[in-house]
């Protein structure tokens, strides 16, 4: 079992809609969570970040974390067509240093909001 | 700021060639991350620097390659002699803060090895 699974998609959704994009985990000691959005040839770029379980609303981004179903969410209201992008989900056990410190990635999911 | 920086934006080689990836942090930055993102595996972390010391190298695939920051506003990826497998787009990122703070990306070099 792949430490990160992620549904690499393609989704497609018309404007407006809502959204849903998620990830599965296996390592329990993931304590940091975030979600990087990726446009076509670009660098990732981080969009929300979460620390344990819980929900983090941003603008019309919602992030969620279930620790005990090692399960997160990314939800997005009112989907743009400037939202179309690969979202890869991304977290790490913690902040001690060394490998501890190391972002795991899903592979990502490809996002197009059509007009 | 202009942000990260990495040079070249797109390198083609033939199998067996040394291929240098540059990288210009964002200034003040103390940490520096090289990721390889392909297909199959993903975005994958490489290697680490703190203050252009290597934290954490247990990413880097094999002796091919090699990693070094000689200063604060530098580094450099280097595979010598590449591979065809080693095709794929390498980012480099730098953060202030180790993990809490944004990791910034730059908007990579896409290799290919023929």
């Amino acid at each position: 079992q792949k430490e990160v699974e992620q549904d690499p998609g393609p989704l497609s959704v018309p404007e407006g809609a809502i959204v849903s994009l998620n990830c599965t985990y296996s390592n329990s000691a993931f304590q940091y969570f975030m979600w990087y959005r990726q446009y076509s040839r670009k660098g990732p770029e981080l969009l929300m970040y979460t620390y344990s379980s819980g929900n983090k609303e941003d603008g019309r981004f919602t992030a969620q974390v279930d620790k005990s179903s090692k399960y997160i969410s990314l939800f997005i209201r009112d989907s743009q067509p400037s939202d179309s992008a690969t979202y890869l989900c991304a977290m790490s056990p913690g902040l001690s240093g060394g490998s501890n410190y190391k972002l795991t990635f899903g592979k990502g999911t490809l996002l197009t909001v059509n007009p | 700021d202009a942000g990260v920086i990495q040079s070249p934006r797109h390198e083609v080689t033939e199998m067996g060639q040394e291929v240098t990836l540059r990288c210009k942090p964002i200034s003040g930055h103390d940490y520096l991350f090289w990721y390889r993102q392909t297909m199959m595996r993903g975005l994958e972390l490489l290697i680490y620097f703190n203050n252009n010391v290597p934290i954490d190298d247990s990413g880097m695939p094999e002796d091919r390659f090699s990693a070094k920051m000689p200063n604060a506003s530098f580094s450099t990826l280097k595979i010598q002699p590449s591979e065809p497998r080693d095709s794929a787009v390498y980012f480099c990122a730098s953060s202030l803060v180790l993990l809490r703070e944004t990791q910034y990306f730059g908007p990579g070099t896409r290799l290919l090895v023929l």
